[in-house]
């Protein structure tokens, strides 16, 4: 069965700091790659996507992430950490065989920032 | 603002009981995604809709329904209800039939206590 694993429920970092989430992913075949965020009291926010091609992909609010086939994995990154950043972060997979948009989450990342 | 809307924000009710929470997606959007986010499960899809059919299901309880009305507002009917479908319950919407191409839009949530 497709699952979608982060392994760090709660993550610290400085303002300014960089940050890494880590996202892995069980999947048949090409998968297709999600990183959403969740601000308190608000619904998800999509904040980058892979689907092919570039393993590097470049989102929204600076976050960049990388999609590494050999590890099954799709770390989120940023170089420097925003007070505004604080919030939950969820990678997801579009479901195999799928052309719903169903998607499976991991069980989220919550990014606590330090002024 | 994703330009999807749930109502209410907030549902307190009692075990037994049934209430309905409802969906209006994005202007144009035909698909409607049902997710539900627990603490013991985290976030799992629930159903889709899609111009008023569904499209596909998930790990949904049978004393959950939901349907989607020629205007193309959703809603999700819970029954019976127990402590445990106590949750935050989103909904998600694309302009497609799906597929992980069709970028999902989620509202606020509506939080459901059980008492």
């Amino acid at each position: 069965a497709q699952s979608v694993t982060q392994p760090d429920i709660h993550i610290t970092v400085s303002e300014g700091a960089s940050l890494e989430l880590r996202c892995n992913y069980s999947y048949g075949a090409t998968p297709y790659l999600f990183w959403y965020v969740q601000s308190p009291g608000q619904g998800l926010q999509l904040l980058l996507k892979y689907f092919s091609g570039d393993t590097l992909v470049q989102g929204i609010k600076g976050f960049e992430a990388e999609f590494k086939r050999s590890q099954s994995s799709f770390n989120l990154r940023k170089p420097s950490v925003h007070w505004s950043d604080a919030a939950e972060y969820f990678c997801a997979v579009g479901a195999l065989g799928s052309n719903t948009g169903k998607l499976i989450f991991g069980q989220g990342t919550t990014l606590q920032v330090k002024p | 603002d994703s330009g999807v809307t749930q109502t209410p924000k907030h549902l307190i009710t009692a075990t037994g009981q049934r209430v309905t929470l409802r969906c209006s997606p994005r202007s144009g959007d035909l698909s409607v995604y049902w997710y539900q986010q627990s603490l013991d499960q985290g976030l799992q899809f629930l159903i889709q809709y899609y111009n008023g059919e569904e499209r596909a299901k998930g790990n949904i309880l049978e004393r959950f329904s939901a349907q989607q009305f020629p205007d193309l507002h959703s809603e999700l009917n819970l029954s019976s209800l127990e402590l445990g479908d106590s949750a935050l319950y989103f909904c998600a919407s694309t302009q497609g039939i799906g597929g992980p191409y069709n970028e999902q839009f989620f509202g606020p949530g509506t939080r459901l206590t059980v008492l």
